[in-house]
């Protein structure tokens, strides 16, 4: 049972363009939620992460919108470039317990020049 | 972000063999520590957590016997693939955290039994 989905498995964006990527729960425990952006043959990088007393967490080009009524949240990528093809993968976290990662099933990024 | 390291970055061994996969937070002292597999173009799997100085808690499905897990001290665990058989081949990745929430991830570790 898949506790995070994740939406489109693959996106291809022309550069400058937005990429918009999404993710779903159904468990209202979870309390922090982070993105993470892999590179071929490397490990999960931390991008940015947000917790559900806000709405939008905002660093650089990047932004998580988050609604907690929906229990949905999504990751924004302003003026894309091809150095963010990636595949990203949203992921949530319980308040209690070992805090591991439910990851989401990645969304494969592509920008064009 | 903080660091964690992986070594080796890659690893070929004979069937029947065993190998160890050594994960260090460089930076931090992590509290907690976990194991993930990840299959091509998939997510990532995860097979134990581990807190210094306890046993690891494995997830369902995943062999304790043959992924033994080591969290000797707040900036290294280690994984033992005994006994690799081809199907061991993956990308194992360890993740580090420490008191806050951020979960950091080492570069992985490419395994390949032959």
């Amino acid at each position: 049972q898949q506790q995070v989905k994740q939406s489109p498995q693959s996106l291809i964006v022309q550069k400058g363009g937005i990429s918009i990527i999404n993710c779903a729960y159904e468990n209202t425990a979870f309390d922090y939620f982070p993105w993470y952006q892999q590179f071929p043959g490397k490990g999960p990088a931390l991008l940015i992460a947000i917790r559900p007393d806000v709405s939008e967490k905002k660093e650089g080009r990047f932004t998580i919108s988050f609604n907690k009524s929906a229990k949905q949240f999504s990751l924004h990528i302003m003026d894309s470039q091809p150095g963010d093809s990636a595949t990203y993968f949203c992921a949530a976290s319980l308040k209690t317990g070992a805090n591991n990662l439910f990851f989401g099933t990645g969304t494969r990024l592509t920008v064009i020049p | 972000g903080a660091v964690v390291s992986q070594h080796p970055s890659w690893v070929i061994c004979k069937s029947g063999t065993s190998v160890k996969i050594e994960c260090r937070s460089l930076d931090f002292q992590a509290t907690t520590m976990f194991w993930y597999r990840q299959f091509p173009k998939q997510s990532l799997m995860l097979m134990a957590t581990s807190n210094e100085g306890s046993k690891a808690t494995y997830e369902q499905g995943v062999e304790k016997d043959k992924f033994l897990i080591n969290h000797a001290s707040l900036t290294l665990s280690t994984l033992t693939v005994t006994s690799a058989h081809p199907e061991d081949s993956s990308f194992y990745i360890c993740s580090a955290k420490g008191w806050l929430d951020e979960q950091y991830f080492g570069p992985g570790t490419r395994l390949t039994v032959t």
